[in-house]
């Protein structure tokens, strides 16, 4: 029940396309949803984050949806740089925020073609 | 400057051996962690410390000892190391607790042989 599953495992996009990455859940509990990019050596930098109180957030070309009764949400990346191309995690927190904790998503490997 | 800075970046070492990983942070961050990344790139987290008060500490074998000698410094210790144990390790932190940005070190990779 803590489990978050993200899909796909892997993603090649043509420059210029869109990118979208899936996650789903079942603990109802979860209250805060982040997405987590990471380039090759480096650790995770926060990329874009949601409350399940809105439906969509929306930050340069980076869009998360956020679908709360069918427990999912997912991240598009539109118009998809070459830049771009790292690992996405998505994650959830669990718990209050002081002594919570986020449940990271397997990670999407993403390249994106020039 | 570096926000979070952990060393050693890569680490060596024996099965059986005992050693240490360091974690610093510049940014004032009430909250700071450790997460393990698989093989797989599978994040998991470890050890959440508050103030220098340990808050999460998940299943992890007791050969790991966190220490958080004050605010700004959460170091890892582990002794007698196992094949399994092969990860790389990132330190984090955030301003308080997990809902607000947690910023990652650059992780240390450990490979037991």
């Amino acid at each position: 029940q803590q489990q978050v599953k993200q899909s796909p495992q892997s993603l090649i996009v043509q420059k210029g396309g869109i990118s979208i990455i899936n996650c789903a859940y079942e603990n109802t509990a979860f209250d805060y949803f982040p997405w987590y990019q990471q380039f090759p050596g480096k650790g995770p930098a926060l990329l874009i984050a949601i409350r399940p109180d809105v439906s969509e957030k929306k930050e340069g070309r980076f869009t998360i949806s956020f679908n709360k009764s069918a427990k999912q949400f997912s991240l598009h990346i539109m118009d998809s740089q070459p830049g771009d191309s790292a690992t996405y995690f998505c994650a959830a927190r669990y718990g209050s925020s002081n002594t919570g904790k986020l449940i990271f998503g397997q990670g999407t490997t993403l390249q994106v073609k020039p | 400057d570096t926000a979070v800075s952990q060393t050693p970046k890569y680490l060596v070492t024996q099965m059986g051996n005992d050693k240490s990983i360091k974690c610093e942070q510049n940014l004032g961050h009430d909250t700071m962690y450790w997460y393990k990344q698989d093989s797989k790139k599978f994040l998991k987290i470890m050890f959440s410390y508050n103030n220098k008060e340990l808050i999460i500490n998940e299943t992890v074998p007791n050969r790991f000892s966190p220490k958080s000698p004050d605010k700004a410094h959460l170091n890892l210790h582990i002794n007698s190391l196992e094949l399994g144990d092969s990860a790389v390790y990132f330190c984090a932190s955030s301003l308080q607790g997990v809902s607000t940005e947690a910023f990652f070190g650059q992780g240390t990779r450990l490979t037991v042989v």
